[in-house]
C-alpha cells in the first residue's frame, strides 16, 4: 500500500512569513494527527482529525498556526506568522483510528525559520 | 495525564552486543503499547507492539514485554547490528474514546562496527 505523503520535504522562510504543509493519508485511514517534532525530542501532537471533524486540538498554537482536513482525506498545516521557535519537523500519521491501531507516519516536512 | 519515559540517550554499543532501552509509562485503564524507530531523514515507523499484559511484541531480533505490574515496555535485542543505528520511541495510546497517543522523547542508539 502507499505510504503517507508529505510535502515539501524541506522548508526554510523568515520569521514572519507563512507557510503551508500538505498531507495525503494512506488510504481508508479515518485518522490524521499532526505531530511537531524539535530535534531531541519526541513527537508532540498538534492536532488530531478523525474523518474531518477535530478530535483534538489543545497543543495547537491557535494564534498562529491552523489546520484543516477537507473531505476526511488529504489534510493541510498552516503557520502565520512564522517565528524562530516553530524550527522543527512536522510529522503528519494516519491510522486506522482504534487503540491498538499504530500510526504511520510521513518523512516529515523541515521546516527552518530564520 | 498518560506519559512515557524512557531512558536517556544515546546509548553506545559495539556490533553484536545486547540491547535494552528502557521504557515505563503511567496511564489509566489498559493502553497498548508500542516501539517505533526513526531512521535518520526518515518518519518513524512501528517496530512493534502489544495490546495487552504479559504480552510479547517482537520484530527484527527486537522483543518488548508488556508488564503491567511494574508499567514496563523494555526494548531488548540480543546481538545489535550497525544498521540498528536509529532513534527509538516508546509509545502508548488507548482503545475508546478520543485516545491520544502519547511518545517518549526518543533514545537515539548508535552501534560501531
Amino acid at each position: 500500500e502507499a505510504g503517507v505523503a508529505q510535502s515539501p520535504r524541506y522548508k526554510i522562510i523568515e520569521k514572519r512569513q507563512s507557510v503551508a504543509f500538505w498531507c495525503n493519508p494512506i488510504s481508508g485511514h479515518a485518522t490524521l494527527y499532526w505531530y511537531q517534532q524539535i530535534l531531541g525530542q519526541g513527537p508532540k501532537l498538534l492536532i488530531q482529525f478523525q474523518n474531518n471533524g477535530v478530535v483534538d486540538d489543545s497543543q495547537l498554537p491557535k494564534d498562529r498556526f491552523s489546520a484543516e482536513r477537507l473531505k476526511g482525506v488529504d489534510s493541510t498545516l498552516k503557520i502565520q506568522p512564522a517565528k524562530l521557535e516553530d524550527s522543527a519537523v512536522y510529522l503528519c500519521a494516519s491510522s486506522l483510528g482504534t487503540g491498538n491501531s499504530p500510526l504511520h507516519f510521513g518523512n516529515g516536512t523541515r521546516l527552518t525559520v530564520t | 495525564g498518560d506519559s512515557v519515559t524512557q531512558m536517556e540517550g544515546p546509548v553506545t554499543l559495539s556490533e553484536e552486543a545486547f540491547l535494552t532501552i528502557n521504557c515505563t509509562y503511567t496511564a489509566t485503564g489498559y493502553p497498548s503499547l508500542f516501539w517505533y524507530v526513526q531512521y535518520p531523514g526518515e518518519g518513524l515507523q512501528l517496530l512493534l507492539k502489544a495490546t495487552k499484559a504479559d504480552d510479547k511484541g517482537s520484530n527484527k531480533g527486537f522483543e518488548a514485554t508488556y508488564r503491567k505490574e511494574t508499567t514496563s515496555f523494555h526494548l531488548e535485542k540480543g546481538s545489535v547490528q550497525v544498521s540498528d543505528s536509529a532513534v527509538y520511541f516508546c509509545a502508548l495510546s488507548k482503545a475508546g474514546g478520543s485516545y491520544i497517543p502519547t511518545f517518549g522523547r526518543g533514545t537515539s542508539l548508535i552501534v560501531h562496527p
